[in-house]
């Protein structure tokens, strides 16, 4: 059973939009959700941490957990070219991080 | 700010040689993991590692696996005897509490 599942994409916006990009998990026990963002051939980089369900801001970025329905969200808002990479949402499990695939997202110019 | 550092960058090898991947966690951190990436597939938890022991590892661990933390800031993973199916991105990282921040990878290519 997969425990952490994403649309791989790749997801293609314009300059400007918003991008909303999601995963659904399995395990109802899982509390810790975070969104990691790659870049080709780089380690993946922590953008947004929450802990069980909620709304969580950082800038343009924008981290849902609705535990209710184990839907993990990030919304992106004015989105850059610069926001091109693979987004991976994760959940801590029996102490490791069990990531969901990853979307590749594509900010058209 | 402090970053998780990986040597080397890329690894070519024979299948069948001994390889080790280097990693230097973050200073103040305690939890150590290594995780790998095939091309085109998902980031897949190895083992981790805390008071200088596994405290967890995966099925892809296997005996051909090992780790080790042989002074106060290195971290490796040994693989003994690589297999063409080792090839991957292998990255480290730590943490000190929930969060775990990730190193650049080790590109292997096993031939």
């Amino acid at each position: 059973q997969k425990e952490v599942e994403q649309d791989p994409g790749p997801l293609s916006v314009p300059e400007g939009a918003i991008v909303s990009l999601n995963c659904t998990y399995s395990n109802s026990a899982f509390q810790y959700f975070m969104w990691y963002r790659q870049y080709s051939r780089k380690g993946p980089e922590l953008l947004m941490y929450t802990y069980s369900s909620g709304n969580k801001e950082d800038g343009r970025f924008t981290a849902q957990v609705d535990k209710s329905s184990k839907y993990i969200s990030l919304f992106i808002r004015d989105s850059q070219p610069s926001d091109s990479a693979t987004y991976l949402c994760a959940s801590i499990g029996d102490d490791k991080i069990i990531f969901g695939k990853g979307t590749r997202l594509h900010i058209l110019p | 700010e402090p970053e998780v550092t990986q040597t080397p960058s890329h690894q070519v090898t024979q299948m069948g040689q001994e390889v080790i991947l280097r990693c230097v966690p973050i200073s103040n951190h305690l939890y150590f993991y290594w995780y790998r990436q095939i091309l085109g597939q998902k980031v897949e938890f190895l083992v981790s590692f805390y008071n200088n022991e596994i405290s967890e590892k995966s099925e892809i661990f296997d005996d051909q696996f090992s780790v080790e933390r042989p002074d106060g800031s290195n971290f490796t993973l040994k693989i003994r005897s690589t297999k063409l199916e080792d090839s991957a991105m292998y990255f480290c990282a730590s943490s000190v509490g929930e969060t775990q921040y990730f190193g650049p990878g080790t590109r292997l290519l096993v031939l």
